[in-house]
């Protein structure tokens, strides 16, 4: 079965400092994966995808099929990318049904 | 573009009663819609893929006659609640799948709050 984990529940940081949220994923063929951010009270959106290959209010993620491993990571941190961090994937005949991971709260402290 | 909305925001019930929410796209199509839900701090739960024109496909678990739900139209799916109870409380979630233009990807609704008493 396909499955996301996402170890941290929570990860503080310091305004400046490097970010690295981690997700791991387990299936067997070749998966699309999805980092979505959900900021305080608003809904869940879109953060990059690892197809696109690019970077989003710059985050990057890479998608690491050895380790079956997409994490996402920001070199300065700033205040307002504080929020909730999911890790999701879609898989063939999912009929592009997401399975997300647990989540991760990003708090970045000034 | 590419906005997807729910009615209601939040809604009060009492137990034994059933509760209807809508999820509309309000600027494209969408042939697939899904259904979450989530827990106070927890992930999104995946209830259901709701296809135009067609049968929901229930995750495992999800009881298909106490959460029905109807897509009658490429732009509205509906998920009643069907004699809720108090364990049925919680955030429901809905995305649409569709495009604004440039690449399909599933868009979310901004959530229902259930409280059932």
């Amino acid at each position: 079965a396909q499955r996301v984990t996402q170890p941290e529940k929570l990860l503080s940081v310091f305004k400046g400092a490097p970010v690295e949220l981690k997700c791991n994923y387990s299936y067997s063929g070749s998966p699309e994966l999805f980092w979505y951010v959900q900021y305080s009270r608003q809904r869940l959106q879109l953060l990059l995808r690892h197809i696109s290959r690019e970077s989003i209010k710059g985050f990057t993620a890479d998608l690491n099929k050895g380790e079956t491993s997409f994490h996402l990571k920001k070199p300065f941190a700033q205040e307002e990318d504080s929020a909730m961090y999911y890790c999701a994937l879609t898989f063939s005949g999912g009929y592009n049904k997401l399975i997300f991971g647990a989540g991760t709260r990003l708090a970045v402290h000034p | 573009g590419a906005v997807v909305s729910q009615h209601p925001s939040w809604v009060i019930c009492k137990s034994g009663t059933s509760v209807k929410i809508e999820c509309r796209s309000l600027d494209f199509q969408a042939t697939t819609m899904f259904w979450y839900r989530q827990f106070p701090k927890q992930s999104l739960m995946l209830m259901a893929t709701s296809n135009e024109g067609s049968k929901a496909t229930y995750e495992q678990g999800v009881e298909k006659d106490k959460f029905l739900i109807n897509h009658a139209s490429l732009t509205l799916s509906t998920l009643t609640v069907t004699s809720a109870h108090p364990e049925d409380s919680s955030f429901y979630i809905c995305s649409a799948y569709g495009t604004s233009g440039l690449t399909y990807e599933q868009y979310f609704g901004p959530g229902t709050r259930l409280t059932v008493t």
